[in-house]
């Protein structure tokens, strides 16, 4: 079964508005990742949370994640119209070279 | 823009032809990848190297083979594919296997008629 699932699937939002998509998982983590993607392009890697922190920073963008909850969130504040794309979670397992990923949310910025 | 390309980007072929998709990452990586990436489904990993030695074979059927010639290149060569198989096949590099960022090529977009 799949490890990531993102949710919601797809987002609209006005810019300069936050958008928020969130991330669960179902087995014991190592860290976990969230990737850009621009439409039929290659990921770009934005930020890695390992499994003993709880927030971090990276310019406009924040990430959340609660073991206990097994799961994550990644907020854009302040969005721009170049911030349409879609973000996927992958997360890695101890003991494997294997990151999984989930099917991603769809974020579509209005300018 | 990411140090790591694939070529070609696009790719048409048929069913009985051999094609190979090349990956090259200029970063200094020793681990590289393989990922296939169909519409609607999650990114699904199908190769990893490690210092050129193959570590992961996520259950791909034996119509793709990869090669490895050494840590800045990677291959993935083509036979006998079916329409399934048409999806966007994505390249990517880190500094080791383990549990590291990966920096992604563009991809390369398959069609198999």
């Amino acid at each position: 079964s799949q490890q990531g699932e993102e949710d919601p699937q797809a987002l609209s939002i006005q810019e300069g508005e936050n958008a928020t998509m969130n991330c669960s998982y179902k087995t014991s983590i190592n860290n976990l990742q969230w990737y850009r993607q621009n439409s039929g392009r290659g990921l770009v890697h934005l930020i890695l949370i390992r499994s003993n922190e709880r927030e971090k920073h990276s310019g406009r963008l924040r990430v959340t994640l609660d073991t206990s909850k097994k799961s994550s969130s990644l907020l854009i504040t302040a969005s721009r119209a170049a911030d349409t794309a879609s973000y996927f979670c992958a997360t890695g397992t101890s003991g494997t070279y294997k990151y999984i990923f989930g099917t991603g949310t769809r974020l579509k910025v209005l300018a | 823009e990411t140090g790591v390309t694939q070529t070609p980007r696009h790719l048409v072929m048929g069913m009985t032809n051999k094609k190979s998709l090349k990956c090259e990452q200029h970063l200094g990586h020793n681990a590289m990848y393989w990922y296939k990436q169909s519409a609607k489904k999650p990114l699904e990993l199908m190769f990893v190297y490690n210092f050129k030695e193959q570590t992961e074979n996520n259950s791909v059927p034996s119509r793709f083979s990869p090669e490895c010639p050494n840590s800045s290149h990677l291959f993935l060569h083509l036979h006998t594919l079916q329409p399934e198989d048409s999806a966007l096949y994505l390249c990517a590099s880190s500094p080791h296997a383990d549990q590291e960022t990966q920096y992604f090529g563009p991809g390369t977009r398959l069609l198999v008629l």
